[in-house]
């Protein structure tokens, strides 16, 4: 299994400013995806970021307001821009393998809340 | 349109009352179900994966089955410390990306 770093758990931000979000694997993964969670509800695939490729973005999910980076096999960024409140949620970082073992493992999550 | 449809939304068990999660799925190509646990504020946790029909698999109270259309997690003498909202998830290729589709989740609730 992977142990995946996330960070920051938390923030509270300005609505019209920006936020990065940073995923650490501890070990080489081929996928790596960005989820959002609304409070009760299931999560939403916002992206697909695979090393040395640009993010592919489900519908409804823009590069613009989701900047992704990966540069290397162990860590990605998700940037979240100009925040509005209803980009308040959980987001969720998630890495797989390829091959036999093809579970997914997540990170702790980031709680973001607008104002 | 590839779906997944958990039942049902919320469970209420008392401790040692057995009962079972449903997942039901349309999918083109499944590649894989995966169960998860989520505990409230956490990320989910890996349960089990099911590849093929008849497939089963077991961890502690928990028992994860497959058919070509649905799932079930069957919990066994549950205990207050497996209340959480359990996810299902199926990964269905889109083009060379093994995207995952989570469904809404049941949660758990067990009194002792």
């Amino acid at each position: 299994s992977a142990v995946i770093s996330q960070k920051p758990s938390r923030d509270i931000c300005q609505r019209g400013t920006s936020l990065t979000i940073q995923c650490q694997v501890d070990s080489q993964v081929t996928m790596m995806f960005w989820y959002r969670q609304q409070p009760g509800q299931s999560l939403t695939l916002i992206a697909t970021a695979n090393q040395g490729s640009e993010a592919t973005y489900e519908s409804g999910f823009v590069i613009d307001k989701f900047p992704i980076s990966r540069p290397n096999l162990t860590f990605s960024t998700l940037t979240v821009s100009n925040m509005s409140p209803e980009d308040s949620s959980i987001y969720l970082c998630s890495a797989q393998g390829t091959g036999e073992n093809t579970e997914a493992f997540f990170g702790q999550g980031t709680r973001l809340t607008v104002v | 349109e590839d779906q997944v449809t958990q039942s049902p939304e919320a469970l209420r068990l008392q401790e040692g009352e057995s009962s079972s999660l449903n997942c039901s799925y349309t999918v083109s190509g499944l590649r894989g179900l995966f169960w998860y646990r989520q505990d409230p504020g956490k990320g989910p946790e890996f349960l089990f994966t099911l590849y093929s029909a008849g497939e089963e698999k077991e961890k502690e109270r928990l028992k994860a089955t497959l058919t070509k259309k649905e799932s079930f997690l069957h919990i066994t003498a549950p205990k207050p410390e497996d209340s959480a909202t359990y996810l299902c998830a199926v990964q269905a290729p889109l083009l060379n990306t093994d995207k995952l589709i989570f469904g809404t989740g049941t949660r758990l609730q067990v009194f002792p």
